[in-house]
């Protein structure tokens, strides 16, 4: 089993519909991210997290909201989803009580903005 | 903002062919770098992590060098394979957060 798991895999939404996307890992990570990523632009941090009380706004937050709703568990929100909101996205984790805080991926949401 | 950036954009090479690209990133406040490999419909997987100057890493055909002084580091694949298709991310370490260049997507044709 995938110890970064993402739901859903593909969808496919109208403009101004609110989706969710959902993380779930069992690596036992305190340190959770949300990034986009966009053909030829890399990938761009959304929100992060360190611990459940704890969230951060990334490089690119705005029209994204984020919840953190246990150690395991981080979900990323379009409240109203726009068509420039069609991109890939990637949760990642890693663990702080590492030296080096190396990431580990889920394998990414598809999300189509129609 | 930090900037990281990557060269070239995209590649295309002969199954047996060495390459290498480069990542640029600040030379300040270095903490590590990571360089990543992303297959397509796949998720990114972590190759190399670097946090010494003059630091050299090597897996297999892939290699790569860090030079934190002059803020760049290269990655090497020697006798590139189909298999080695990939695009490759490097991404500087600020110790909170990573940021990442826009990658080198490489072709390698048999």
């Amino acid at each position: 089993d995938a110890d970064v798991t993402q739901t859903p895999r593909n969808r496919i939404t109208k403009t101004g519909k609110r989706i969710m996307l959902e993380c779930s890992q069992t690596k036992g990570h305190d340190r959770m991210y949300w990034y986009r990523q966009d053909p030829g632009l890399g990938l761009r941090l959304i929100y992060y997290s360190f611990d459940v009380k704890d969230i951060n706004k990334g490089e690119i937050s705005d029209g994204y909201s984020v919840s953190r709703q246990a150690q395991a568990k981080f979900s990323l929100s379009l409240e109203s989803a726009i068509p420039n909101q069609t991109a890939l996205y990637f949760c990642a984790t890693s663990d702080s009580g590492q030296r080096i805080y190396e990431q580990y991926f889920g394998p990414g949401t598809r999300l189509t903005v129609t | 903002i930090l900037n990281v950036e990557q060269s070239p954009q995209s590649l295309h090479v002969q199954e047996g062919d060495s390459t290498n690209f480069t990542c640029s990133f600040p030379s300040s406040n270095f903490y590590a770098l990571h360089w990543y490999r992303w297959e397509t419909a796949k998720s990114p997987e972590a190759l190399f992590v670097m946090t010494l100057n003059g630091d050299e890493k090597k897996k297999g055909r892939i290699s790569a060098t860090l030079n934190t002084k002059e803020g760049y580091s290269y990655l090497y694949i020697k006798g590139s394979q189909p298999e080695d298709s990939a695009t490759y991310l490097c991404a500087f370490d600020n110790t909170d957060k990573l940021i990442f260049g826009t990658g080198t997507r490489l072709q390698v044709f048999p």
